[in-house]
């Protein structure tokens, strides 16, 4: 239990469906970040929050759309998806920068029909 | 050249052996790095953060960092079964974008009785 939770922990959804993914921290941390994790790549870097305003945005396709209201919450909007995105989509947190220790949640398995 | 590169594996080890895992980033200047383990569906946790050169020891973990030679790893004495596991090895690295947590591909790891 690092203080960090993701939900829903699975999800499916056809190509034409919204849904959303939530995290939440509880850790006091300022910063948070969305990874996917893809079979046989490295953890790929999506979006990153700190102090809640977004300072990275990886060229990820904007069918991905992240939303950050405080500091303990960060939501990642889904539409549209393609089967390319089935993955495990991690959320983390740390205490102020990147350069700080990241603390991982569940992660919320995607499979995109 | 990739990033971070790290051997995929798996590394085959016997109970009670040491394990040596390995890691070689490109940022020369890069000045924080981390191990994560990763056990099969479950999030990243960090076991081990190293920062000077030289080693730093945890328990059974011992990381070893050479900037000069652009090399990090992680030794794990005692290895138990316990130990199966996939290990991340990360470096923040300087990007035109700024610093950027990033994440080799993972070396699986298996220890057999």
């Amino acid at each position: 239990e690092t203080g960090v939770t993701q939900t829903p922990r699975h999800l499916v959804m056809g190509m034409t469906n919204k849904k959303s993914l939530k995290c939440e921290q509880h850790l006091g941390h300022n910063a948070m970040y969305w990874y996917k994790q893809s079979a046989k790549k490295p953890l790929e870097l999506m979006f990153v929050y700190s102090l809640e305003e977004r300072v990275e945005n990886n060229s990820v396709p904007s069918r991905f759309s992240p939303e950050c209201p405080n500091s303990s919450h960060l939501f990642l909007h889904l539409h549209t998806l393609q089967p390319e995105d089935s993955a495990l989509y991690l959320c983390a947190s740390s205490q102020e920068t990147v350069r700080d220790t990241q603390y991982f949640g569940p992660g919320t398995r995607l499979t995109v029909l | 050249q990739k990033e971070v590169e790290q051997n995929s594996g798996p590394l085959s080890v016997p109970e009670g052996a040491i394990a040596s895992l390995n890691c070689t980033y490109s940022d020369r200047v890069s000045q924080s790095f981390f191990w994560y383990r990763q056990y099969s569906g479950k999030s990243p946790e960090l076991i081990m953060s190293i920062y000077s050169n030289g080693d730093k020891e945890d328990g059974r973990f011992t990381a070893q960092l050479n900037k000069a030679s652009q090399y990090v790893s992680l030794l794990i004495r005692d290895s138990q079964p316990s130990d199966s596991a996939t290990y991340l090895c990360a470096v923040i690295l300087f990007t035109g974008g700024g610093n950027k947590l990033t994440f080799g591909t993972g070396t699986q790891l298996k220890v057999e009785l």
